[in-house]
């Protein structure tokens, strides 16, 4: 079993539309976790951290359930602009990538 | 800088030669690492520098993968007699963090080198 897993997707959706994405941990004892946004050919860049009280950023909302060692990135309302890759990251004595969700959105 | 750079963007190289990669990470920040990607695949962990630290070199894949960081700034990645399998893009991130909490900071990447081995 992978460390860190993620459907690859992709996931279409059409403007406006409410998507989810999931991601599996297999280390308990993993410390922190993140979500990070990588566009077609670019690097990747943070997109938010993952609180265990869960936590809201516009539009995105992140959750952490331990006792399923999951954490989850709701996305409301999407936009073009969202179609990307989302990795999930887990940390516990480094830092593990997943290996991203791609996610289309569509006029 | 403004950011983490990296050079070069592209490398071709042949078979069995060596190669090294430069990363150029946020000025100020001690903590510096470098992964590869896959197409289509996650980020791998390579290796990871952190201040004066000895770095965590567990993730790279073999003896021909070392790394070196000068003066706590400066990174190279260096892969000797490359093979066909190490074709993929070599990112490179950097993060200000602290003693102890050293994986619960933002990383900036750079752009990477996409290396070719023919």
């Amino acid at each position: 079993r992978k460390e860190v897993e993620q459907d690859p997707g992709p996931f279409n959706v059409p403007e406006g539309a409410t998507v989810a994405f999931n991601c599996t941990y297999s280390n308990s004892a993993s410390q922190s976790f993140f979500w990070y946004r990588q566009d077609c050919r670019k690097e990747p860049k943070l997109l938010m951290s993952v609180y265990s009280s869960g936590n809201e950023d516009g539009r995105f909302t992140a959750q952490l359930n331990r006792a399923s060692q999951y954490i989850s990135l709701l996305i409301r309302d999407s936009k073009l602009s969202d179609s990307a890759t989302y990795l999930c990251v887990v940390t516990s004595d480094k830092l593990i990538f997943g290996t991203g969700t791609r996610l289309q959105v569509f006029p | 800088g403004a950011g983490v750079s990296q050079s070069p963007s592209n490398k071709v190289t042949e078979k069995g030669k060596d190669v090294e990669l430069r990363c150029d990470p946020i000025s100020g920040h001690t903590a510096l690492y470098w992964y590869r990607q896959s197409l289509g695949q996650g980020l791998e962990f390579l290796i990871y520098f952190q201040g004066n630290s000895a770095p965590d070199k567990s993730g790279l894949p073999s003896d021909r993968f070392s790394a070196e960081r000068t003066g706590g700034s400066v990174s190279t990645l260096t892969i000797q007699r490359t093979q066909q399998e190490d074709s993929a893009v070599y990112l490179c991130a950097s993060s200000g963090t602290g003693t102890g909490v050293r994986l619960g900071y933002e990383q900036y990447f750079g752009p990477g080198t996409r290396l070719t081995v023919t």
